[in-house]
């Protein structure tokens, strides 16, 4: 069953430092999305991404955050500054269509980041 | 803000008993998931319901939809050990983006 790779499933920071988490999105995909989920609560929408630019972004997603997508494969999410609120697991997913109903998300292992 | 307040936030039960997991908000979602998310991984679809009543069964679990889409239940019958994790419910956002608002999830925990 085709599914959504995470890489690294875990990373250890030091606050300030640059991180960069990877996601290998359902070959025929065309949505992609980030969440996260700190230890114990819910699970928070990041942004979503469609033919290569942003589509939404919520209030969590500032200027420290970025996503891309670089060669037509994966899909990232930078932090260029983390701090230590910034630690959680950030999830990646991906849909093949949008809409009511038809928007079924498919979602990654999640990458843990730890930051100190 | 379209929030989604889920009860009971934890649950734990015996092997065979029935429960049901309860996600409410005072907003119109155009559509309902639920999930399930073990520790270490990231959330797994169950079901989407649509339509506002709508009704849905996946072997010993049910949903539903409330009929002004604003809430929706989950129904399992005889659980068993295997149901236990984490069940998220989320809602389908109606402001024209199609992000998903997720629940404050309830942890079950069902008891051999």
């Amino acid at each position: 069953e085709p599914e959504v790779t995470q890489t690294p499933s875990h990373q250890v920071t030091q606050m300030g430092q640059e991180v960069i988490l990877r996601c290998v999105p359902i070959s025929n995909h065309l949505y992609f999305y980030w969440y996260r989920q700190i230890l114990g609560q819910k699970v928070e929408f990041l942004v979503s991404f469609y033919n290569n630019e942003i589509s939404e972004k919520s209030e969590i997603f500032d200027d420290q955050f970025s996503v891309e997508r670089p060669d037509g494969s994966n899909f990232t999410l930078k932090i260029r500054s983390t701090k230590l609120e910034d630690s959680a697991m950030y999830f990646c997913a991906s849909s093949a269509s949008r809409g009511s109903g038809a928007n079924v998300l498919t979602f990654g292992a999640g990458s843990r980041l730890t930051v100190l | 803000t379209q929030l989604l307040e889920q009860s009971p936030q934890f649950l734990s039960i015996q092997e065979g008993e029935n429960l049901t997991v309860y996600c409410n908000s005072s907003s119109v979602f155009s559509s309902l998931q639920w999930y399930r998310q073990e520790p270490g991984e990231g959330p797994v679809l169950l079901v989407t319901v649509v339509t506002g009543g709508e009704v849905k069964k996946l072997k010993r679990l049910t949903f539903q939809f409330g009929d002004a889409r604003k809430d929706s239940s989950l129904h399992i019958t005889a659980a068993q050990p295997g149901d236990t994790g984490l069940y998220l419910c989320a809602g389908g956002d109606t402001s024209g983006t199609y992000k998903y608002i997720f629940g404050t999830g309830t942890r079950l925990k069902v008891l051999a």
